[in-house]
């Protein structure tokens, strides 16, 4: 079983639509989560970390469910820019995190007109 | 500007030659890293450096190699026994090795035939 599963979609979203998709780890001992957006062909970037009260960066909500063991990404208000493949990252903390970054393989989201 | 680059970004070789990958970050990064990504799975670990003159193997190191001899340069070379060298390579950064957020160069996709 894979540490990180994403459903690789594609979601296709209308303009001006709400999409959300969710990341699930097998990890319980997992403590840090991040979003990051990879545009194709391009290098990821990081989109936002999870917090467990959840936290919001604009048109973006990240929420963590430890019980469940899943983080979720939703965006309001999808934008043509937002078309992208969004990676889910997990890591297990510490000060040696270097080793215990997790990747999840990505949702693609396609936004259409 | 700061940030991170690769050359080149696109590399063909034969299957049999050792290929040599650069990165450069101007970020004053202690940590480095190199990152394999193949369709559909999440991005693996082949080397890291938590600072000049050290590094550690990643969860894929067989048949690659790296040094890191100034803080700036963090060059892979994938030798002729990695098995299935083709791939799109990233290499990325940290401020330092306990930091997990990481910053990410435009990637070399390297095609072996």
């Amino acid at each position: 079983r894979k540490e990180v599963e994403q459903d690789p979609g594609p979601f296709n979203v209308p303009e001006g639509a709400t999409v959300a998709f969710n990341c699930t780890y097998s990890n319980s001992a997992s403590q840090s989560f991040f979003w990051y957006r990879q545009d194709c062909r391009k290098e990821p970037k990081l989109l936002m970390s999870v917090y467990s009260s959840g936290n919001e960066d604009g048109r973006f909500t990240a929420q963590l469910n430890r019980a469940s063991q899943y983080i979720s990404l939703l965006i309001r208000d999808s934008k043509l820019s937002d078309s992208a493949t969004y990676l889910c990252v997990v890591s297990s903390g510490g000060t040696d995190s270097w080793g215990k970054l997790q990747f999840g393989a990505g949702t693609q989201v396609v936004v259409t007109p | 500007d700061g940030g991170i680059t690769q050359s080149p970004k696109y590399l063909f070789r034969k299957e049999g030659q050792n290929v040599t990958l650069s990165c450069e970050q101007n970020l004053n990064h202690d940590a480095m890293y190199w990152y394999r990504q193949d369709p559909g799975q999440g991005l693996r670990l082949i080397y890291y450096s938590q600072i000049v003159n050290d590094f550690q193997k990643g969860d894929i190191a067989e048949g690659y190699s790296v040094s890191r001899e100034k803080k700036e340069s963090f060059p892979l070379t994938v030798t002729s026994a990695q098995k299935n060298p083709t791939a799109f390579y990233l290499c990325a950064s940290s401020r330092t090795s306990g930091d997990e957020t990481r910053y990410f160069g435009p990637g070399t996709r390297l095609t072996v035939t």
